[in-house]
């Protein structure tokens, strides 16, 4: 079945340190992937996708992300995480065999920003 | 530009009821897709409109039920409301049915709950 794995359900990082959060799409024809941000009482915002092409894809906020094809990972970075990137990080992939544009979300990552 | 606009933003009922919760897309968006947040998960697809035909339909029951007016905004209606239908619904606009290249753009979502 199509899935999204976040292996990490909640990661403390300290302000300045680096970040990155695991991102796995189930093996198959490549999903389109996304990352998004939901902060507190909030909608989701778009970081960044891949389509294809380049493999490291810059987004919004100094975010991006590595798509691996081997290891069916879409990982997301921040070489220094600022106190208020602490939200909740979702990753999702739109498989090409649907015929809507469905979305497929893994659990989520809340991140936590120690001073 | 306004992004996508739900109302209410949040909205307390009781079993048994039935919820009416409304979406105006992005300006331009023919595409309105309504999810399912609740607490502690990633957002589950409940259904996709296109052009106010349905494109897509997850694994919802029936007392689940959504249209797409004229103008693109859309409603999510939900009957015989159960404990378990208490989550954040989202809506999110794009373009077109099945352009992933042309993300989905979310609203804040409105918050039910059912006591």
């Amino acid at each position: 079945a199509q899935s999204v794995t976040q292996p990490d359900i909640h990661i403390t990082v300290s302000e300045g340190a680096s970040l990155e959060l695991r991102c796995n799409y189930s093996y198959g024809a490549t999903p389109y992937l996304f990352w998004y941000v939901q902060s507190p009482g909030q909608g989701l915002q778009l970081l960044l996708k891949y389509f294809s092409g380049d493999t490291l894809v810059q987004g919004i906020k100094g975010f991006e992300a590595e798509f691996k094809r081997s290891q069916s990972s879409f990982n997301l970075r921040k070489p220094s995480v600022h106190w208020s990137d602490a939200a909740e990080y979702f990753c999702a992939a739109h498989y090409g065999s649907s015929n809507t544009g469905k979305l497929i979300f893994g659990q989520g990552t809340t991140l936590q920003v120690k001073p | 530009d306004a992004g996508v606009t739900q109302s209410p933003t949040h909205l307390i009922k009781t079993r048994g009821q039935h919820v009416t919760l409304r979406c105006s897309p992005i300006s331009g968006h023919k595409s309105v897709s309504w999810y399912q947040q609740v607490l502690g998960q990633g957002p589950q697809f409940i259904f996709q409109y296109y052009e106010k035909e349905e494109r897509g339909r997850g694994n919802f029951p029936d007392r689940f039920s959504a249209r797409q007016f004229p103008n693109y905004s859309s409603e999510l209606n939900v009957n015989a409301l159960l404990l378990g239908d208490s989550a954040l619904y989202l809506c999110a606009s794009s373009l077109r049915d099945r352009a992933p290249n042309q993300p989905q753009h979310f609203g804040d979502g409105t918050r039910l709950s059912i006591l």
